[in-house]
C-alpha cells in the first residue's frame, strides 16, 4: 500500500500570500495518478487536480499542481478567503487507492 | 443539478448493522463507477469500497471486506452500502463519490456525508 505524508499538517498563511503544499508517497505513483480534492467543513470533498496537474472543471487558476514520482506540490498563488481550507492528495495509481493525511491552512 | 445526497447514518451499537444509502441526481447513473469513502474523527479519508456501472464487480478495503457490501440499482439511482459487524472503528462520516472515468479511480462528485457512531 502506498503511504502518502502531506505536509504541512498545517499551514498558517495570511490572505494574498502564497501556499505550497507537499504530498510525497512512500513509493512512485504510477503514470502521475496523483488528485487533489479541498474539503470545506461540512461539506464532501471538492476534486481540484488529477493526473497531478489537469486542473478540474471550474477551479480557478491561482490553483496549480505539480510533481512526479513520490513528490507532488499544489500551489495556491494568491490566498483568496475561501481557500482556508483543508486540503487532501490521493494517488489512483496502484491499488489500494490511499488518501493523505490531509494539511489544513489556517489565517495567520 | 449534478449531486449526490448520502441517507442512512445513525448511532448503531457494536455488532450491529446500517444501510447507508446515495441519491444521485443530474447525471448517467449507471454510466459510472461510484465508491464509499470515510473520514473518522481527527483522521484523513479513507476508502471503504467501489462498484462499477453495471455492478458486476465490486471491491473493498482490507478493513471492511466480509463485513460490509456496496449494490446499486441503477433503475433507482441509488447506491447502498451494508455494513454488519460494525466496530467503534468504523465510526466516521461516510461519502458517497462519483468516478470522472471508467477505470480512473479519483472523484469529480461527492456528496455531504452521513454519520455513523459505532457506540454502546
Amino acid at each position: 500500500e502506498i503511504v502518502l505524508t502531506q505536509s504541512p499538517g498545517t499551514l498558517s498563511l495570511s490572505p494574498g500570500e502564497r501556499a505550497t503544499l507537499s504530498c510525497r508517497a512512500s513509493q512512485s505513483v504510477s503514470n502521475s495518478y496523483l488528485a487533489w480534492y479541498q474539503q470545506k467543513p461540512g461539506q464532501g470533498p471538492r476534486l481540484l487536480f488529477y493526473g497531478a496537474s489537469s486542473r478540474a472543471t471550474g477551479i480557478p487558476d491561482r490553483f496549480s499542481g505539480s510533481g512526479s514520482g513520490t513528490d507532488f506540490t499544489l500551489t495556491i498563488s494568491r490566498l483568496e478567503p475561501e481557500d482556508f481550507v483543508v486540503y487532501y492528495c490521493q494517488q489512483y495509481g496502484s491499488s489500494p487507492l490511499t488518501f493523505g493525511g490531509g494539511t489544513k491552512v489556517e489565517i495567520k | 443539478e449534478v449531486q449526490l445526497l448520502e441517507s442512512g447514518g445513525g448511532l448503531v451499537q457494536p455488532g450491529g448493522s446500517l444501510r447507508l444509502s446515495c441519491a444521485a441526481s443530474g447525471f448517467t447513473f449507471s454510466s459510472y463507477a461510484m465508491s464509499w469513502v470515510r473520514r473518522a474523527p481527527g483522521k484523513g479519508l479513507e476508502w471503504v469500497s467501489t462498484l462499477s456501472g453495471s455492478g458486476d464487480s465490486t471491491f473493498y478495503a482490507d478493513s471492511v471486506k466480509g463485513r460490509f457490501t456496496i449494490s446499486r440499482d441503477n433503475s433507482k439511482n441509488t447506491l447502498h452500502l451494508q455494513m454488519n459487524s460494525l466496530r467503534a472503528e468504523d465510526t466516521a462520516i461516510y461519502y458517497c463519490a462519483k468516478h470522472q472515468r471508467t477505470n480512473y479511480w479519483y472523484f469529480d462528485l461527492w456528496g455531504r456525508g452521513t454519520l455513523v457512531t459505532v457506540s454502546s
